[in-house]
């Protein structure tokens, strides 16, 4: 079965400091991983994913996730951080190698960046 | 393009009572997928449909129908109220249910049950 943990509840950084987003999964084969977005009242928003190749992801905004295989991790980040960076943050996972499995989604995190 | 759109927005419901919410894309995606959103769950797929014609469950199917009689509409129809459905529903789509696809996700519908 998949599943996807995202460990913190909340994260608070200062705005211009660099900023870190945990997210773990597993999978019984191989992973497309993504990153959303939600800003309050709203659906969610697509950031970043991970298909295949380099292990670095860039995506919307600044942000960018280093896939790590062996650490089964997917952790989002941004250099510096901005006060309109403050959202609901959710980590998804689906296998690669089934066919027809559904994209399953951690909790979601709740980024605040203080000015 | 429109996009993913629900409508309503919000819709207070008492115990017992039935309705339909409704989601449509103007992608020609063929896959359309329906979630609920509770603090602290993240989102839970209820029902899914890979084209027109084809629907199957998710992991919290129990009191809801859906239909996919085109590939544009893709409505969610509660059968028969119950507060533990008080959540808020957001309908996505995208080109294909396998593989890397991202969703695109609708501005969610806010459903209180009393």
């Amino acid at each position: 079965a998949q599943s996807v943990a995202q460990p913190e509840d909340q994260v608070n950084v200062a705005e211009g400091n660099p900023l870190t987003v945990k997210c773990t999964y597993s999978v019984s084969g191989n992973p497309y991983l993504f990153w959303y977005v939600q800003y309050p009242n709203r659906g969610l928003q697509f950031l970043l994913k991970y298909i295949t190749g380099d292990n670095l992801v860039k995506g919307s905004y600044g942000f960018e996730a280093e896939f790590n295989k062996s650490q089964t991790s997917f952790h989002l980040k941004k250099p510096s951080a901005l006060v309109s960076d403050s959202a609901l943050y959710f980590c998804a996972v689906r296998d690669r190698d089934q066919a027809g499995t559904a994209l399953i989604f951690g909790k979601g995190t709740t980024l605040s960046v203080s000015s | 393009n429109a996009g993913v759109t629900q409508t309503p927005k919000f819709q207070v419901l008492k115990t017992g009572q039935s309705m339909t919410l409704q989601c449509a894309q103007d992608m020609n995606h063929e896959y359309m997928s329906w979630y609920r959103q509770d603090p602290g769950m993240g989102l839970r797929l209820i029902h899914y449909s890979v084209g027109a014609g084809i629907t199957d469950q998710g992991e919290v199917p129990n009191g809801y129908n859906v239909s996919r009689s085109t590939t544009e509409d893709f409505p969610l129809r509660l059968l028969s109220a119950a507060p533990s459905q008080t959540s808020v529903y957001f309908c996505a789509s995208s080109y294909s249910g396998t593989g890397g696809a991202e969703q695109y996700f609708g501005p969610g519908t806010r459903l209180t049950v009393t």
